[in-house]
Formats: C-alpha cells, structure tokens, sequence
C-alpha cells in the first residue's frame, strides 16, 4: 500500500518569506508526483507536477524531487496572504492518485 | 479547454434517503473519473474510479455506488444514506491517455441530518 506523509501544520510564515513544504512517500516505484492547493471550502488545484529529480520552477513554486530519499518538497517563494491554504501532496499509481492528508500554511501579513 | 462541472453544488439530506450526484466533463474524450470524499479534517479517500463507459472499479467497499453511462459522465449514488456518508464529493478527471495529472470538479457538500 503506497503511502505519502506530510506534516499537518500549520506552517506560518510571514508576508514576503519562503514557505517550504515537504512529503515522504513510501513506493520507491512511483515516477510522478504532484502538488495540489486547496483552499477552505473548495476544491484542490493542480499547481505543480515534477517526474524527474532535482528541481522544477514555475514562477514562485518550485518543485524538488529526491528519489534516493523518497521526499519531493514544494518551496514557495515571496509567500503572500493569499497561498494561504492546504497544500497536498500526491504520487501516481496505474491509475490513481495517492494523496497525502495535507499541510495547512498560513502566510502572515 | 477542458471543463468539469458537478451539481448540486450542496446538499443537505435526512439519513435513509437516497442520493444521486452527478458529474460531467467537457472538452476531452475517453477520460479516467474519480469519485472522492473528503470528510471534514480528513484527506481524501477515493471512492471510485472508471477507465471507460460502464467500468467502475470499487476503493472502499461503503453503500455507495458509482456508473458511467456516458464517456463524460459519472454519477455517484446511494440508496440509503447514512451519517458517516456527510462530506465533501468531489469528482475528478484524467486524461486516458497522456498526462498522468487529475483535475477536480468545484464538488458538493453534503450533509446528512
């Protein structure tokens, strides 16, 4: 059974720092990983996905992937208010998503 | 562009009712859908999933159901809800062939009284 693991939070930073979320996972087979946002009372947003290791930029996010290690990370950069959300973590299956439970960032003004 | 709409965007139903849930995806062909709930401070559990019309493969054995009648469409169904069936719904989609990315629908609360 894949697993993937992220601290629950909250991660406050303030206006203007790097916020920096990680997640472990269990399968050393999986290939592709992915970073969804989700704000209170909506639905998770597709913000970054990264198949290979080392890092992979997207304005202020940045995706890092270590295999060896089994952790991908998400850096966000220049943190603002509104990145307040939950960031979930997930990993690719043959045909499905395993989702972490979700680290909780505040971003303070 | 691809769009995923689902309806009722909320809804509040007395325990032993039924339940229907619909989902539908435009913009693509020959998706993969998803069912999942999301309970409140809780991660998401997938319910359901389908490769093609009239495929469902089952995640967590529950009173729910699931059918794809259409390539677009997935309808997720109960015959009697219980209270534990209360959360988020979300359906989700993903190319059949290509990316590996899913992306949700806007998703339907339910609460069950």
């Amino acid at each position: 059974q894949k697993e993937v693991e992220q601290n629950s939070g909250p991660l406050s930073v303030p206006e203007g720092a790097i916020a920096s979320l990680n997640c472990t996972y269990s399968d050393r087979g999986s290939q592709s990983f992915f970073w969804y946002r989700q704000y209170s009372g909506k639905s998770p947003e597709l913000i970054m996905f990264i198949y290979s290791n080392g890092d992979k930029e997207d304005g202020r996010f940045t995706a890092q992937l270590n295999k060896a290690s089994q952790y991908v990370s998400l850096l966000i950069r220049d943190s603002q208010p509104s990145d307040s959300a939950t960031y979930l973590c997930a990993l690719d299956g043959s045909y499905q998503l395993t989702f972490g439970k979700g680290t909780k960032l505040s971003v303070i003004p | 562009s691809q769009t995923i709409h689902q309806w009722p965007a909320t809804l509040v139903q007395p325990v032993g009712s039924p339940l229907s849930l619909e989902c539908t995806v435009e913009g693509t062909s020959n998706p993969n859908l998803y069912w999942y709930r999301q309970a409140a401070g809780r991660g998401l559990q997938l319910l359901f999933y389908s490769v093609g019309i009239g495929q469902i493969s089952s995640e967590v054995p529950q009173n729910l159901s699931a059918s794809r009648p259409q390539d677009r469409q997935f309808i997720l169904s109960s015959k009697k809800l219980l209270l534990s069936d209360s959360g988020f719904y979300l359906c989700a989609w993903r190319p059949g062939t290509g990316g590996n990315e899913q992306f949700f629908g806007p998703g339907t609360r339910l609460t069950v009284l």
